[in-house]
């Protein structure tokens, strides 16, 4: 149980362009997810809240207007990194919540943006 | 951000040997979370507690949640090779709806066969 999807695991793009990432909890309804970035030999760093049917919280210097987050469903949630630039290149995972606090992680996306 | 302490940063082992590692905060902590992370894959969670002074096993691995619910540790019995990656404490502070983890900077680990 607990399952957490991501798609896609890595995509490549040009600068300029927006990209989407989906992050669905494939056996449980999730209550909130959260977004993170992770830069190479890092830790997980936050970049977003989200609950279903209402606005993401974003993180102190995180632009809400650079990386779009929609919770439309209990299951899924997306990541638009819009107007993608190189330095948006990174490890973006998403993590899916229940009631209780325990966070389950998908597996990640890698973002390369040339 | 906020951030917990987390050692060793890193360990060099030999297969078989037990392994231990911390976490500390300065605040308290209501929950805390022990992931494993691969590489190029999300964390992967491996034990959780809940309640300050509890301990709790899975397989190899053992976790405690302090009593001043300031600290945790885990420690892995008899590691094998499988064991290797990076290993990272998180904890929340606050229950309720805000449910934003508390990350520590992880600790590598390596197995030598």
């Amino acid at each position: 149980g607990a399952v957490v999807s991501q798609h896609p695991s890595w995509v490549i793009c040009k600068s300029g362009t927006s990209v989407k990432i989906e992050c669905r909890s494939l056996d449980f309804q999730a209550t909130t997810m959260f977004w993170y970035r992770q830069f190479p030999k890092q830790s997980l760093m936050l970049m977003a809240t989200s609950n279903e049917g209402s606005k993401a919280t974003y993180e102190q210097g995180v632009e809400k207007d650079k990386f779009l987050i929609n919770h439309a469903s209990l299951t899924l949630s997306t990541l638009t990194v819009t107007s993608a630039h190189p330095e948006d290149s990174s490890f973006y995972i998403c993590s899916a919540s229940t009631r209780m606090e325990t966070q389950y992680f998908g597996p990640g996306t890698r973002l390369l943006v040339l | 951000g906020q951030q917990l302490n987390q050692s060793p940063q890193s360990m060099f082992i030999q297969e078989g040997e037990d392994v231990s590692m911390n976490c500390t905060s300065s605040s308290i902590f209501n929950t805390w979370l022990w992931y494993k992370q691969d590489p190029g894959e999300g964390p992967v969670l491996l034990i959780a507690l809940y309640k300050a002074g509890e301990l709790t096993s899975n397989g190899r691995l053992t976790a405690q949640f302090g009593i001043t619910r300031k600290d945790s540790f885990l420690n892995i019995s008899a590691s094998i090779p499988s064991d290797v990656g990076i290993y990272f404490c998180a904890g929340q502070p606050n229950a309720g709806n805000n449910r934003k983890l508390i990350w520590g900077l992880g600790t590598s680990l390596a197995v030598n066969p």
